[in-house]
C-alpha cells in the first residue's frame, strides 16, 4: 500500500453538476498531483500542487480546479460535468517535484457522467 | 503534447515464459523515465525512475533498459507469474519537473 487514499470511491452525477474529489497523501509528501484517465487511454496530468500553490497544469479547462491544504491534502473540483468527464481520476503525492522523485498513487475515484 | 507509445497493447503467456515490452518516447527535453505496474482494483505500483542512456534497473524478476539517445526503454520479465498479470504503463518527466505524461500501457495476463 502506498498510504495515498482517496475517496470517494465511486461516484454518479449527472452532467451539469459539480463534484468534489479528495485524497490524502503519503505522510511527509508536499506534493500531490492529479491525473485522469479516460477509457483504453493512459493517465492523463491535470495538475499538481506543490505546498498548497498550483505548480503546474496539463490540457485541462478552467473548470477543472484545485486545492491543496495545510496538511497537504488535496481536493479535485469539476465544474459543470459533461459526459466525457466519466473516467478514473487518480492522485499521486511525492516529496518533491523533481522529475527523478517516485509518485506514490491512491486507488482512484470512479466518476461517472449521466 | 508528449507522444509516449508502448507496445505490445496486450500480452498473453504462460507461466514461466519470459517476455518483454517496449516504451517510445521523444528524445529531446528527455528527465527521466518512469515505470508502473497497475494490478486490477489496486493502486499503481513504482516500479524503477531511471535518467541516464544506458540505464539498466533490476527488482527481482524485472529489470529495465533506456536509451535517452533514441527514446525507447524495454521492460523484460523473466519467468513470468500469474501474480504479473498487470498494466505496465511507462511515463517520462519532462521540463525538469515531475509531471508525468503515461502512454496507455501494455497488458499482460499470466496463464497457468
Amino acid at each position: 500500500e502506498t498510504g495515498v487514499t482517496q475517496s470517494p470511491t465511486h461516484l454518479i452525477k449527472t452532467r451539469g453538476q459539480q463534484v468534489t474529489l479528495r485524497c490524502s497523501s503519503q505522510s511527509g509528501h508536499n506534493t500531490v498531483s492529479w491525473y485522469q484517465q479516460a477509457l483504453g487511454q493512459g493517465p492523463q496530468f491535470i495538475f499538481q500542487y506543490y505546498r498548497e500553490e498550483e505548480n503546474g497544469r496539463g490540457n485541462f479547462p478552467p473548470r477543472f480546479s484545485g486545492l491543496q491544504f495545510p496538511n497537504y491534502s488535496s481536493e479535485l473540483n469539476v465544474n459543470a460535468l459533461e459526459l466525457d468527464d466519466s473516467a478514473l481520476y487518480l492522485c499521486a503525492s511525492s516529496l518533491l517535484t523533481s522529475s527523478t522523485d517516485t509518485q506514490y498513487f491512491g486507488p482512484g475515484t470512479r466518476l461517472t457522467v449521466l | 503534447i508528449l507522444n509516449v507509445e508502448q507496445s505490445p497493447q496486450s500480452l498473453h503467456v504462460q507461466e514461466g515464459d519470459s517476455t518483454n515490452f517496449t516504451c517510445s518516447f521523444p528524445s529531446s527535453n528527455f528527465y527521466a523515465l518512469h515505470w508502473y505496474r497497475w494490478e486490477t482494483a489496486k493502486s499503481p505500483e513504482a516500479l524503477f525512475v531511471m535518467t541516464l542512456n544506458g540505464d539498466e534497473k533490476k527488482k527481482g524478476r524485472i529489470s529495465a533498459t533506456l536509451n535517452t539517445k533514441e527514446g525507447y526503454s524495454y521492460l523484460y520479465i523473466k519467468g513470468s507469474q500469474p501474480e504479473d498479470s498487470a498494466t505496465y504503463l511507462c511515463a517520462p518527466s519532462t521540463g525538469g519537473g515531475n509531471k508525468l505524461t503515461f502512454g496507455t500501457g501494455t497488458q499482460l495476463k499470466v496463464e497457468l
